[in-house]
């Protein structure tokens, strides 16, 4: 069965700094990676997702993410955090079964930004 | 354009009463999937049904909750008698056959079984 580990629960990052959110995956097959953000009250929001190809991923809001296939990793970064960037955010493997795509989440990490 | 529409925001009901989620997808969109969020399991799928059919309900907990899309914009999640375990966050999202990939999410109906 496929799982998503993130070993992060809550990360602080001050404005303007990089950040890095761990993720990494069980799955038998090529894995559909996803990254997930939710902010406060609200719904989940895709940032990106991964299939195949190129092994750097751009996403939204300035999101990137590489998977490494060797480790298993999906880690999301970006290069200048502000604060609206402050939220949870959830890693993903998706399976198709049954024609739909069907998402198993990590725990979760909470984004922090110090202004 | 109007994502995906979920009522009541807000549940507040007593053990044993039956609770109704309701959802209206996506215009256009023929999967919907029913999630939960809970501090204790995070987010699971319960349920995700294509063109109006159930497909793959082995998420669902127990025989107190069940799911119904009567049509392709609306669907039902009830929970009947309803625990205090039952507490939780719970997201539709819905998605088109063109773009599997990509579950667009509603904002959610927090549920407190007191």
């Amino acid at each position: 069965a496929q799982s998503v580990t993130q070993p992060d629960i809550h990360i602080t990052v001050s404005e303007g700094a990089s950040l890095e959110l761990r993720c990494n995956y069980s799955y038998g097959a090529t894995p559909y990676l996803f990254w997930y953000v939710q902010s406060p009250g609200q719904g989940l929001q895709l940032l990106l997702k991964y299939f195949s190809g190129d092994t750097l991923v751009q996403g939204i809001k300035g999101f990137e993410a590489e998977f490494k296939r060797s480790q298993s990793s999906f880690n999301l970064r970006k290069p200048s955090v502000h604060w609206s960037d402050a939220a949870e955010y959830f890693c993903a493997v998706g399976a198709f079964t049954g024609g739909g795509n069907k998402l198993t989440f990590g725990t979760g990490t909470q984004l922090k930004v110090e202004l | 354009d109007a994502g995906v529409i979920q009522s009541p925001r807000h549940e507040v009901t007593e053990m044993g009463q039956e609770v109704t989620l309701r959802c209206k997808p996506i215009s256009g969109h023929d999967y919907l999937f029913w999630y939960r969020q809970t501090m204790m399991r995070g987010l699971e799928l319960l349920i995700y049904f294509n063109n109006n059919v159930p497909i793959d309900d082995s998420g669902m907990p127990e025989d107190r909750f069940s799911a119904k899309m009567p049509n392709a914009s609306f669907s039902t999640l009830k929970i009947q008698p309803s625990e205090p375990r039952d507490s939780a966050v719970y997201f539709c999202a819905s998605t088109t056959r063109g773009d599997r990939e990509t579950q667009y999410f509603g904002p959610g109906t927090r549920l407190l079984v007191l």
